[in-house]
């Protein structure tokens, strides 16, 4: 069974500027969760979506968006980059229970100049 | 709101010895998980082994297990004969049990950097 695929794994972008992550999930996998990883703030959850729902969401300011597709693909969107948006974005995957197992993709490393 | 802490930031560790990992957390749910994540240099994090809080059972996962004090909100992971392949980061991370509207939202500790030496 494949993983959990995060496209792309590096990208970088300037200030002011949109960026949209993807994150593919494991087949039949209805949950995706999204986590900012930084040096000074830790890892962070930003939301997660079931069933193209948005189930819960962190305290990130509106410029922080995100959907799910009907096939559970997920997408997330930062506008108005800024210099501190820069880190690796970590998406999971589960079967949408707390008691499942979340699977972690490799994460897409966003350099902001 | 749930705290996750851990209080050591590096810990090093001869191949084939013991080391035990360090975590409290701060809650008042009497419902929820406990989890010990590892995320090895420039690889994808893996879970390494769960404990739900309703099960007074330790969780063990081959040569890692875990000490869970419910009373004392302390979960801490035993590595028992230590490997290079163990080298990583380890995180800790709670999450809420709610059966009626259940989220997968894990708050992740600040982890601890395990070194693993030959």
């Amino acid at each position: 069974k494949a993983g959990v695929t995060q496209t792309p794994r590096y990208l970088i972008k300037t200030r002011g500027q949109q960026v949209t992550l993807s994150c593919s999930p494991i087949s039949g996998h209805r949950s995706v969760s999204w986590y900012q990883q930084t040096p000074g703030q830790g890892l962070q959850f930003l939301f997660e979506y079931f069933s193209e729902t948005q189930r819960n969401k962190g305290n990130f300011p509106g410029r922080f968006s995100g959907r799910q597709f009907s096939n559970s693909r997920s997408e997330m969107n930062v506008s108005t980059l800024e210099l501190g948006d820069s880190a690796l974005y970590l998406c999971a995957s589960s079967l949408g229970h707390p008691s499942d197992e979340q699977f972690f993709g490799p994460g897409t490393r966003l350099t902001v100049l | 709101a749930q705290t996750v802490t851990q209080s050591q930031p590096e810990m090093s560790v001869q191949e084939a010895e013991t080391v035990t990992l360090s975590c409290t957390y701060d809650t008042s749910e009497n419902n929820y998980y406990l989890f010990w994540y590892k995320q090895p240099p420039s690889r994808q994090m893996i879970l390494v082994i769960r404990q739900e809080a309703y099960k007074q059972q330790n969780a063990t996962e081959n040569r890692f297990s875990v000490n869970f004090q419910k009373a004392a909100k302390s979960f801490s992971l035993k590595i028992s004969d230590s490997q290079l392949g163990d080298t990583a980061m380890y995180f800790c991370a709670f999450m809420k049990g709610n059966y009626g509207g259940a989220t997968n939202k894990l708050i992740f500790g600040t982890g601890t950097l395990l070194a693993v030496q030959p």
